[in-house]
């Protein structure tokens, strides 16, 4: 399967700090990325479609000024968390497809798991 | 609102035995169909697609698919306790590939040796 990559894997902060997350699909060009939150014992979260070279498409109670996603090249997107909070702490994971048929399978990257404190 | 029901769980079985995951999907327009495989503190990991009507088989791993009924389960066979995750069923419609996925809340598979 395809392989998708997230730096960093961890990462601890402090309150009021922005953290930013990426996001790159190491051997396929991905024309559509996803960014999901989950909690511990949890469901995934969708939180906002990301596609190369536009804005990116975010969830319903998604604040898109606090989570800012730039999906720069074809290989990589990022996720900005800005001003977080203790309450922004998550396990925040990417995922890549790589064309635009409905049969092209979704991969996801590793996860990164935020710590605010 | 497109919606995915997999049993809650959590479902337990011997090593060696069949483990049976079911899903249902409310949108009829569907096409494709996942299941993914999530061990705790990891990401979900892709191990079964299907998307045509009939059974699929990969292994130890057998994905049947029933669009009239809106059903879609895994089989795994000689199950072992590396199997032990929580297994998310994932549909997409027909729009594409950036179409985002719909899932399931998961269903937590324990395997006892």
């Amino acid at each position: 399967g395809a392989v998708v990559s997230q730096h960093p894997s961890r990462v601890i902060c402090k309150s009021g700090t922005s953290v930013k997350i990426e996001c790159r699909s190491l051997d396929f060009q991905a024309t559509t990325m996803f960014w999901y939150r989950q909690f511990p014992k949890q469901s995934l979260m969708l939180m906002a479609t990301s596609n190369e070279g536009s804005k990116a498409t975010y969830e319903q109670g998604v604040e898109k000024d606090k989570f800012l996603i730039n999906h720069a090249s074809l290989t990589l997107s990022t996720l900005t968390v800005t001003s977080a909070h203790p309450e922004d702490s998550s396990f925040y994971i990417c995922s890549a497809v790589a064309g635009g048929s409905v049969k092209d399978e979704q991969y996801f990257g590793p996860g990164t798991r935020l710590t605010v404190t | 609102q497109k919606e995915v029901e997999q049993n809650s769980g959590p479902l337990s079985v011997p090593e060696g035995a069949i483990a049976s995951l079911n899903c249902t999907y409310s949108d009829r327009g569907s096409q494709s169909f996942f299941w993914y495989r999530q061990y705790s503190g990891k990401s979900p990991e892709l191990i079964m697609f299907i998307y045509s009507n009939g059974d699929k088989e990969d292994g130890r791993f057998t994905a049947q698919l029933n669009k009239a009924s809106q059903y879609v389960s895994l089989l795994i066979r000689d199950s072992q306790p590396s199997d032990s995750a929580t297994y998310l069923c994932a549909v997409k419609g027909p729009q594409g590939g950036s179409e985002k996925l719909v899932f399931g809340k998961g269903m937590k598979l324990t395997v006892n040796p």
